[in-house]
């Protein structure tokens, strides 16, 4: 049963194009949402998040977008660069009593960005 | 210096024997968490404790024990280990139970033989 699923295992992308990662979920109880970025042999490091008051979050190269009715969130990269080249991990939480700090992860994207 | 730390990276063990996983952060935080990486790459967790005080038990055999001696360490052991025991084990640490922001360690790749 997993309630954050990142289909497609990998992504391959020129240098200076954009880059889609997507990520669904199933519980209707999550209410934030994060993106962590992972190099091999390295633990995940947070890129970015978005509440689920929010369809859209902005930090320079990366926006988030969050589709609720879909249950469903993006990641975009723009312009991609070549150090961009991880695992992205899309994470999920309901928040609130016993389910503060308790993360759901995907599965994972591995991302390709060629020179 | 190293924000959230692990010891050892790699360990590599028979099965039937019992060993221990140490992670230390230096970031004044009051929450640490332990994850487990699958074979599938999923990142699930185990445990949370908030200033020594655990919070987060998910179902995980009770061979694994946390052990919090202060609220910059979290340490995880484990009995009487099996082959399925075999991921990468990944610590956490937030600033609190409410902060979604966790920065993660290194990570311990423990293999059982």
């Amino acid at each position: 049963d997993q309630q954050v699923k990142q289909n497609s295992p990998s992504l391959s992308v020129q240098e200076g194009r954009i880059s889609i990662l997507n990520c669904d979920y199933t519980n209707s109880m999550f209410d934030y949402f994060l993106w962590y970025k992972k190099y091999p042999a390295e633990g995940p490091t947070f890129l970015i998040s978005i509440s689920s008051i929010k369809d859209k979050n902005e930090d320079g190269r990366f926006t988030v977008f969050l589709n609720k009715s879909a249950k469903h969130l993006s990641l975009h990269i723009v312009p991609s660069q070549p150090g961009d080249s991880a695992v992205y991990f899309c994470a999920a939480s309901a928040g609130g009593g016993t389910s503060y700090g308790k993360l759901t992860f995907g599965q994972g994207t591995i991302l390709t960005v060629h020179p | 210096d190293t924000a959230v730390s692990q010891t050892p990276k790699y360990l590599v063990t028979q099965m039937g024997n019992d060993k221990s996983i140490k992670c230390e952060q230096n970031l004044g935080h009051d929450t640490m968490y332990w994850y487990k990486q699958d074979s599938k790459k999923f990142l699930k967790i185990m445990f949370s404790y908030n200033n020594k005080e655990l919070i987060i038990n998910e179902t995980v055999p009770n061979r694994f024990s946390p052990k919090s001696p202060d609220k910059a360490h979290l340490n995880l052991h484990i009995n009487s280990l099996e082959l399925g025991d075999s991921a990468v084990y990944f610590c956490a640490s937030s600033l609190s139970p409410e902060s979604y922001e966790q920065y993660f360690g290194p990570g311990t790749r423990l293999t059982v033989t």
